[in-house]
């Protein structure tokens, strides 16, 4: 079974604040999404990354993948209460299982105004 | 409407009653995926369909769960004699194919067993 574990799973913080939550495991995946889901809501994709040591910025907001593809982190730039909410990584599995999502626990964000 | 619609957004049962969540997935969306979203954890692969084949049911629980796909469009994902533990966030995803792609989520079934 292939487990990704998120870091920290909560973390509260003032607006204008800088923060970072991490992703890793011990498998390598063919690729990381990190999704964002608000209470009484889906999972809405954020961002994709497939190449070892790729790096994508979203306004805000930057991802990274691992040079080993085990790992990423998410890296959100002055913080606004507007991106409040639970941020999940999770990977597909490299080899025959390719379409199963394997999610972290989450990480539990509030910015605080 | 555009995304993924399921149905009802929450349901309240009794143990031991059967129910019965339904997903709309995105029109021409070939794969669909369901998960379970236990409180505070992330969501759990629960079966995948590709058009109306189920092609992998390996994280549904216990033989109470059953879900299926006839048509390769609509699913359902019935729980039959449900137990306190069956209570969670049951969403379903849909994507063009199925492998590597990324997946749109509904806004989830709660289930809320008495």
């Amino acid at each position: 079974t292939q487990l990704l574990e998120q870091s920290p799973q909560f973390l509260s913080i003032q607006e204008g604040e800088n923060l970072t939550v991490y992703c890793n495991s011990s498998s390598v995946f063919s690729s990381l999404q990190w999704y964002r889901q608000e209470p009484g809501e889906g999972p809405v994709l954020l961002v994709t990354v497939v190449t070892g040591g790729e790096v994508k910025k979203l306004k805000r907001l930057t991802f990274q993948f691992g040079d080993a593809r085990k790992d990423s982190s998410l890296h959100i730039t002055a913080a606004q209460p507007g991106d409040t909410g639970l941020y999940l990584c999770a990977g597909y599995n490299s080899g025959g299982s390719n379409y199963k999502l394997t999610f972290g626990k989450g990480t539990l964000l509030t910015v605080n105004p | 409407g555009a995304g993924v619609s399921q149905s009802p957004r929450y349901k309240v049962a009794k143990r031991g009653q059967d129910v019965a969540l339904r997903c709309d997935p995105i029109s021409g969306h070939v794969s669909l995926f369901w998960y379970q979203q236990a409180l505070g954890q992330g969501p759990e692969f629960l079966t995948y369909f590709q058009n109306e084949a189920q092609l992998d049911k390996s994280g549904l629980p216990s033989d109470r769960f059953f879900a299926e796909r006839p048509e390769g469009s609509v699913s359902t994902l019935k729980i039959q004699r449900t137990q306190q533990e069956d209570s969670a966030v049951y969403l379903c995803a849909s994507s063009p194919r199925g492998r590597g792609q990324p997946q749109h989520f509904g806004d989830g079934t709660r289930l809320s067993i008495l």
